[in-house]
């Protein structure tokens, strides 16, 4: 069945550095992929998303691009910040009628002053 | 707006004892779910609902009920509950656009 692996955290890095979070994944069809996060006692909230091969999402700084041929979708930062910390899901949507969506495992993300 | 909201925040059970987690939303959304977030192994599905009146199974159904006799409502019951449903139980909703939205989570310890 489907599936969605993403690297495992926790991610420490300085604030101003540069983040990759690895995401892959299969499905049989054409999905739609997703990144979320979740702040400290917070429930997930839509970061960016892409619905189709080689789109870009990108909010907030962070960006995103759907490569059908490598099947991944990582996300980057050029610059992160302390209140960027937080838990990061990959997701994807197979768009059928129930609009279920898979996760990964989520990474922890702890940005340092 | 309230988005999605769900009760209780927090709650401590014996083994054994039930339960019944409310989502509530009021976004005029069709669809719901139900997941539970364990360390490790992100969100898995647990039941959803497609429309007021249906339910079906996901990921790890067994061991709790669900109901959707409203719209607005989304009810997950633990009928007899075991230490191995400790964990962080979310509520989300989607129009159908694919896009889900999420409650705070009930955080659920059965001792």
């Amino acid at each position: 069945g489907d599936s969605v692996t993403q690297m495992e955290g926790p991610v420490t890095l300085s604030e101003e550095a540069c983040l990759t979070i690895n995401c892959t994944y299969t499905a049989t069809g054409y999905p739609s992929l997703f990144w979320y996060v979740q702040y400290p006692g917070e429930g997930l909230q839509l970061l960016l998303k892409a619905t189709k091969a080689d789109d870009k999402g990108s909010n907030k700084g962070f960006e995103a691009t759907y490569r059908k041929e490598t099947t991944s979708f990582h996300l980057e930062k050029g610059s992160v910040q302390v209140s960027d910390s937080a838990v990061y899901f990959c997701a994807l949507s197979d768009g059928g009628a129930t609009n279920k969506l898979i996760f990964g495992t989520g990474t922890l993300l702890a940005v340092q002053p | 707006n309230a988005g999605v909201t769900q009760t209780p925040k927090f709650r401590v059970l014996k083994t054994g004892q039930s339960m019944t987690l409310l989502c509530a939303q009021d976004m005029n959304h069709e669809y719901m779910y139900w997941y539970r977030q364990d360390p490790g192994m992100g969100l898995r599905l647990i039941h959803y609902s497609v429309g007021e009146g249906t339910t079906a199974k996901g990921e790890v159904p067994d061991g709790y009920n669900v109901s959707r006799l409203k719209k607005q409502n989304f009810l997950l019951g633990l009928e007899s509950a075991a230490p191995s449903q400790t964990s962080v139980y979310f509520c989300a909703t989607t129009a159908g656009e694919e896009t889900q939205y999420f409650g705070p989570g009930t955080r659920l310890l059965v001792l």
